[in-house]
Parts: structure tokens; sequence; C-alpha cells
């Protein structure tokens, strides 16, 4: 257990469904991330939020829309994907004090496998 | 982009086997992370590297952090099939809190 929780595990939907990712973290971290692994490419970043601020959006998608209600909870709302956005969606968080390069490990959670079709 | 090359891919090798697997760059790191992944999990951190020149060890895992601080190595005594995973290396750059990841090596260990 990572402190990083994330449901559903696995999702399939049509392209025409609308469903959310929710991710939850029990770290006290400041930061939260949205990951999208695809075989054969690296870690791709989609989202970053820095005390609930959306910082970094990836050039993602409109179909794809993260919300950071709190620093503990983060959800990525899906609507109209395509067969290409099946992957494995990792969430993660860190603590992020820009003095400590250890407060910038980040803690995954295991993921959601998600096939659209 | 400031990638990060891991090499090979792909390892396949026999229990009780050792192995080195490496990741380059062609800049400077402030820090560098190792991660295990699991089939169906996500990224476990193993280790930080900060300083140049750094060796940590945990367990049978030997981490070194070059002296120019752009490569590092994961050395894995007597392999087990439990090493079996992806292995990731990831940087983040001065003044920022992101990561970039590499590809990983990809680890078969046969019983």
């Amino acid at each position: 257990e990572t402190g990083v929780t994330q449901t559903p595990r696995h999702l399939v939907m049509g392209m025409t469904n609308k469903k959310s990712l929710k991710c939850e973290q029990h770290l006290g971290h400041n930061a939260m991330y949205w990951y999208k692994q695809s075989a054969k490419k690296p870690l791709e970043l989609m989202f970053v939020y820095n005390f609930k601020e959306q910082t970094e959006n990836n050039s993602v998608p409109s179909r794809f829309s993260p919300e950071c209600p709190n620093s503990s909870h983060l959800f990525l709302h899906l609507h109209t994907l395509q067969p290409e956005d099946s992957a494995l969606y990792l969430c993660a968080s860190s603590q992020n004090y820009q003095t400590d390069s250890r407060s910038y490990e980040q803690y995954f959670g295991p993921g959601t496998r998600l096939t659209v079709t | 982009t400031q990638l990060l090359e891991q090499s090979p891919q792909f390892l396949s090798i026999q229990e009780g086997e050792n192995l080195t697997v490496y990741c380059n760059s062609s800049s400077v790191f402030s820090s560098l992370q190792w991660y295990r992944q699991e089939p169906g999990e996500g990224p476990v951190l193993l280790v930080t590297v900060v300083t140049g020149g750094e060796v940590k060890k945990l367990k049978r895992l030997t981490f070194q952090f070059g002296d120019a601080r752009k490569d590092s190595s994961l050395h894995i005594t007597a392999a087990q099939p439990g090493d079996t995973g992806l292995y990731l290396c990831a940087r983040h750059g001065a003044g920022s809190y992101q990561l970039t990841f590499g590809k990983g090596t990809k680890l078969s260990v046969i019983p």
C-alpha cells in the first residue's frame, strides 16, 4: 500500500459514455498528478495540481477534464473518448517542499485500466 | 525535451544471475529516482539519489549516481523471480517538481 488509492481498477466504456476516475491520497501531500501509461510509451504527465490549483496541462484533449476539490482528492472526468485513449491511468502525489529534493518523490496509486470500445 | 534513455529495453535472465540496467541523459539531474512497476500496478519508489557519485543499497539492489549527475545505474545481485517488473528512472530538473520518466527496462527473472 502506497497511501494512494484509485477507483475503479478496471473500466470499460463506450465512446459516447461519461465516466469519472477517482484518486485519494492519505499521505498529507500537497501535489497530485494524473499520468497516462500506454504500451511502448513512457509515462505521460497529463495534469498537475499543487495546493488544489492546476499548474500543468500537458496539451491534453478536452475530453479529459480534471477536478481537484481538495488536496486529498483528484478526479478525471472522461467524455467522448476514443479507442486510442485506452491505457493505464495513474494517479500520484508528492509533498513538494522546494528546498528538499526528496519531497518531490511521487507515490503512485495502482491505476485504472481503461478500455474504450 | 530532456530525455532519459534507459537500457536495455528488455532483459531476461535466470534466477541467481546478476544484472545492471542504466539510465542516461545529456543534461544534469537535480536528483534521480528509481521505481519498480509490476504488471497491473502503479510504480513503487525504490530510491532517490541526489549527490554525484552517491551509492545506495537496498538489500540486493545497488544504485549508483554518476559523478557528473548525468547517469545512473541499478545493479541487482542474485536476481530472484520477485524482481521481475518494469524498472523506471525519473528525474526532475532544477526548479521543477515535475518528473520526467524514461521508457523503462522490462526485467524477467526466470525460475
